[in-house]
């Protein structure tokens, strides 16, 4: 089945590491993002690449470095200077970044940072 | 700038009773609206978007949106709940860009929908 994969679902981590999480897309879509979730604040974009090699920074990118080397692939990494790293992180994928095309969300990965 | 105010953050509901959560909107431009829902521990799942055309749209699980510009809202509504529709709902709303934009969404805080027995 065609999808978004997201991994680790779970994930800890200590202060001062960097982390990256994977996100792998098999639906052929040009346009993936990332998307940071916090208890009643919504989603907020992270990062978003609309074709391979090329990427944009969204409202929160400070903290968070992504790359696009593959179609179907765009991780995530947060780093240290993440100054709050908790949090429930999405990916998302669609035909093309265009306007109205529908958004795609993978299933999350939580991030603990103790 | 656009934003989106969902206008209740928690709705209490009984099983087979009708629900409408309220999104209102702020643009200076047209827009284009989407609903999403999200299950607990999961990604979100898109329930239905208005682009253009008719301003009642239906989505998935029976539920439907009406865009009313004049009010700017996009209200959700669904006649009769079940109890697996508990679950956190966003209202999102993006700007088109014409010429190589691309797609932000823009979302609601959530409106958390709790199907009770």
């Amino acid at each position: 089945d065609g999808g978004i994969t997201q991994s680790p679902k779970y994930l800890f981590r200590k202060e001062g590491q960097n982390v990256t999480l994977s996100c792998e897309q098999n639906l052929n879509h040009d346009a993936m993002y990332w998307y940071r979730q916090d208890p009643g604040q919504g989603l907020r974009l992270i990062y978003y690449s609309q074709i391979v090699n090329d990427f944009q920074k969204g409202d929160i990118a400070e903290g968070y470095s992504v790359s696009r080397e593959k179609k179907e692939s765009f991780p995530l990494t947060v780093t240290s200077a993440q100054k709050n790293p908790t949090a429930f992180y999405l990916c998302a994928s669609s035909i093309r970044a265009d306007d109205g095309n529908t958004i795609y969300f993978g299933e999350g990965s939580w991030l603990t940072v103790v | 700038a656009q934003s989106v105010t969902q206008l209740d953050s928690q709705v209490p509901v009984f099983e087979e009773a009708p629900v409408e959560l309220r999104c209102n909107y702020s643009s200076s431009v047209s827009v284009y609206l989407f609903w999403y829902v999200q299950y607990p521990n999961q990604g979100l799942q898109l329930l239905l978007k208005y682009l253009s055309g008719s301003t009642l749209v239906k989505g998935i699980n029976g539920f439907e949106a009406e865009f009313n510009k004049s009010q700017t809202s996009f209200h959700l509504r669904k006649p009769s709940v079940h109890i697996s529709d508990t679950a956190e709902y966003f209202c999102a709303v993006t700007v088109p860009f014409w010429g190589g934009g691309y797609n932000k969404l823009i979302f609601g805080a959530g409106t958390r929908l709790a199907v009770h027995p």
